[in-house]
């Protein structure tokens, strides 16, 4: 299977509001509300954003929120702040048990 | 809290072979699925493979599979990655990361160098 779509670049200056989709098939994606997005700084571990399409893990600021609509999810990032510059991947299950991954997106705030 | 701590790692010649370990501490360790993830350097990241709870069930990237074995010890709470055959293509950081569906806590990770 081939990795979900993300854009490889995201920008937008401090307070504004950015968009990073997440495109899959109807397989993945489409299939299943089991869409999770993670934070990566580099050097880092990924950590936890999203789960679940839509869903905050305790301690994630509510800037951040996600959705879905037919295979594609996206995660909006509001109000960003410097600390929001990092890379972001979404991942999906496909079932088969296996999970798949987004290419994923640079964020920069400039 | 949830910890989890890969180790393992190293440089290990084409076709040699290595142990990841992850221990896990925090949570009740059976009741979790268990999954690697990999990043080759300057990449995405890949999904690796997953183990059920109960260690009933394991699934694999196509990548891996025939060549990578995955299981855990649930009597220490620890993850294990059986990889054999190594190609330079394995190389990156392997991580540990709690869940199934969704990775909900993950190790530091763990690097695997596949090289002459």
């Amino acid at each position: 299977q081939s990795a979900l779509t993300q854009p490889p670049s995201a920008s937008g200056s401090p307070g504004q509001s950015v968009t990073i989709s997440c495109t899959g098939t109807s397989s993945d994606v489409g299939a299943y509300n089991y869409v999770s997005w993670y934070q990566q700084y580099p050097g880092k571990a990924p950590k936890l954003m999203i789960y679940e399409v839509s869903k905050r893990p305790s301690g994630v600021p509510d800037r951040f929120s996600a959705s879905k609509s037919g295979n594609t999810a996206s995660l909006t990032v509001s109000g960003l702040q410097a600390e929001d510059e990092a890379d972001y991947y979404c991942s999906s299950y496909t079932g088969s048990d296996n999970l798949l991954f987004g290419g994923g997106t640079k964020l920069t705030v400039l | 809290e949830v910890q989890l701590l890969e180790s393992g790692g190293g440089l290990v010649q084409p076709g040699g072979s290595l142990r990841l370990s992850c221990a896990a501490s925090g949570f009740s360790f059976s009741s979790y699925a268990m999954t690697w993830v990999r990043q080759a350097p300057g990449k995405g990241l890949e999904w690796v493979s997953c183990i059920r709870g109960s260690g009933l069930g394991t699934y694999y990237a196509d990548s891996v599979k025939g060549r990578f074995t995955i299981s855990r010890d649930n009597s220490k709470s620890t993850l294990y990655l059986q990889m054999s055959s190594l190609r330079a293509e394995d190389t990156a950081i392997y991580y540990c990361a709690k869940g199934q569906t969704t990775g909900s806590h993950w190790g530091q990770g763990t690097l695997v160098t596949v090289s002459s």
